[in-house]
């Protein structure tokens, strides 16, 4: 199926490192967008990129995007405690613009 | 409303009842997702709706699962029969348009099939 698998499922890095995920999907997209969910809670969208753009920065989120390879990867400087959430990504494809998530990766900040 | 909202926000039934979950859309977006997502999993989709009508109902898992949304506003996600395995956290989005955008989520409805 047309889904986003994340790499890795979960990630636990110190307060201040700079942490890195992975996104890879099987078939052309309009778009794909990140998402974190904080424990027991709705998802809450942190950028969109479309498939013409390559890089988009948002405060300390940097996303990147390769076409030709079919992968995303959402970087978080500059950790902190707060950012403790599983993250999701989601491809965005077809005329009918459904959206698909992955399974999500689970990341810890320890303080 | 201010953002996505979603009732019953948790729901206990006993296996074989029907259940009905709400969902009240952002006003004026004109898309609606329902999910659903089991204990640690990811999100599975399950109907989208474009104003009134479901382009894609690809994702109700069996003739149990039924959606519907009247006025452009307000859906309903109806599990008759309920089985243990509908145990889950129900998901609605809304989304200004259909045309390429970012979901806004309502907390869920978390249904406990007994």
């Amino acid at each position: 199926s047309q889904q986003g698998e994340e790499d890795p499922q979960a990630l636990s890095i110190q307060e201040g490192e700079n942490a890195t995920m992975n996104c890879s999907y099987k078939t052309s997209i309009n778009n794909l967008q990140w998402y974190r969910q904080n424990s027991g809670r709705g998802l809450v969208h942190l950028i969109l990129i479309r498939s013409n753009e390559r890089e988009k920065h948002s405060g300390r989120l940097r996303v990147t995007l390769d076409t030709s390879k079919k992968s995303s990867s959402l970087l978080i400087t500059a950790s902190r405690a707060a950012d403790t959430a599983s993250y999701f990504c989601a491809t965005e494809y077809g005329a009918n613009s459904k959206l698909t998530f992955g399974k999500g990766i689970t990341l810890s900040v320890r303080p | 409303g201010a953002g996505v909202s979603q009732s019953p926000s948790n729901k206990v039934t006993e296996k074989g009842k029907d259940v009905e979950l709400r969902c009240d859309p952002i006003s004026g977006h004109t898309a609606l997702y329902w999910y659903r997502q089991r204990l640690g999993q990811g999100l599975e989709f399950l109907i989208y709706f474009q104003g009134n009508s479901a382009p894609d109902k690809s994702g109700l898992p069996s003739d149990r699962f039924s959606a519907e949304r009247t006025g452009e506003s307000v859906s309903t996600l109806t599990i008759q029969r309920t089985q243990q395995e509908d145990s889950a956290v129900y998901l609605c989005a809304s989304s200004p348009n259909r045309v390429t955008g970012e979901l806004f989520f309502g907390e869920g409805s978390r249904l406990t099939v007994l």
